[in-house]
């Protein structure tokens, strides 16, 4: 299994580009997130899913977007790219409570955004 | 909603002692505390869990402790080796699992030789 794969590894944006962060996986899993993480801030959670068409907000959703077609993929959309959205992002995968062991999130590599 | 402090930001140890960090957190219907491990340009994996229902749990040189009526939970590493070098996070949820969770800010582990 390749686990949880993230495209692209690094980009750069101008302010007010959009692009789309990829991320599948194959584990089978009905739980996928998406979490950014900046330096000295932890993980916050912009958006989660617990199955094909379903998506949540987290803490942190505003100047996102997400869609869910598939069990295996979770892309993450930035509209209108701004500064504060600079961040290394990073897509997980888990099982539900009824479909194996619910604790561990399984972590992509990250993408590491840069918006100037 | 959920709110974990994690303690101290940065910790530096010399090779073969120990090394605890500490987090409290908010929300006493939490139930689930996870710790992750993120080394230098990597990503984040676990390495130890703790469910409510548990005081302690040990796996080999790490173990986790939980005080449910302080609502804080702690990290403990034996004996420490030069890969355990890394940024380490707590986190908390109430659902049992890995949604919901709420991570610490992290604390870098600095293992000097």
């Amino acid at each position: 299994n390749a686990g949880v794969t993230q495209t692209p590894k690094f980009r750069i944006l101008k302010i007010g580009q959009s692009m789309t962060l990829q991320c599948t996986q194959d584990m089978n899993h009905n739980y996928m997130y998406w979490y950014r993480q900046d330096p000295g801030m932890g993980l916050k959670l912009i958006y989660y899913s617990v199955g094909a068409g379903i998506t949540d907000k987290g803490e942190v959703p505003n100047g996102y977007n997400v869609s869910r077609s598939t069990t295996e993929d979770f892309p993450l959309r930035l509209e209108l790219a701004a500064p504060s959205q600079t961040s290394v992002y990073f897509c997980a995968s888990s099982y539900s409570r009824d479909r194996g062991p619910f604790g561990t999130l399984h972590f992509g590599n990250g993408t590491r955004l840069t918006v100037t | 909603g959920e709110n974990v402090e994690q303690h101290p930001s940065t910790l530096s140890v010399q090779e073969g002692d120990s090394a605890v960090i500490k987090c409290t957190y908010s929300d006493s219907a939490s139930n689930y505390f996870p710790w992750y491990k993120q080394e230098l340009g990597k990503r984040p994996q676990l390495i130890i869990d703790i469910r409510s229902n548990v005081g302690e749990k040990k796996d080999q040189r790490i173990a986790v402790t939980l005080n449910k009526t302080a609502k804080h939970f702690s990290l403990h590493i034996t004996e420490t080796q030069p890969e355990d070098s890394a940024v380490y996070f707590c986190a908390a949820s109430r659902g049992g699992g890995a949604d919901g969770l709420t991570f610490g800010k992290g604390t870098h582990l600095i293992i000097q030789p």
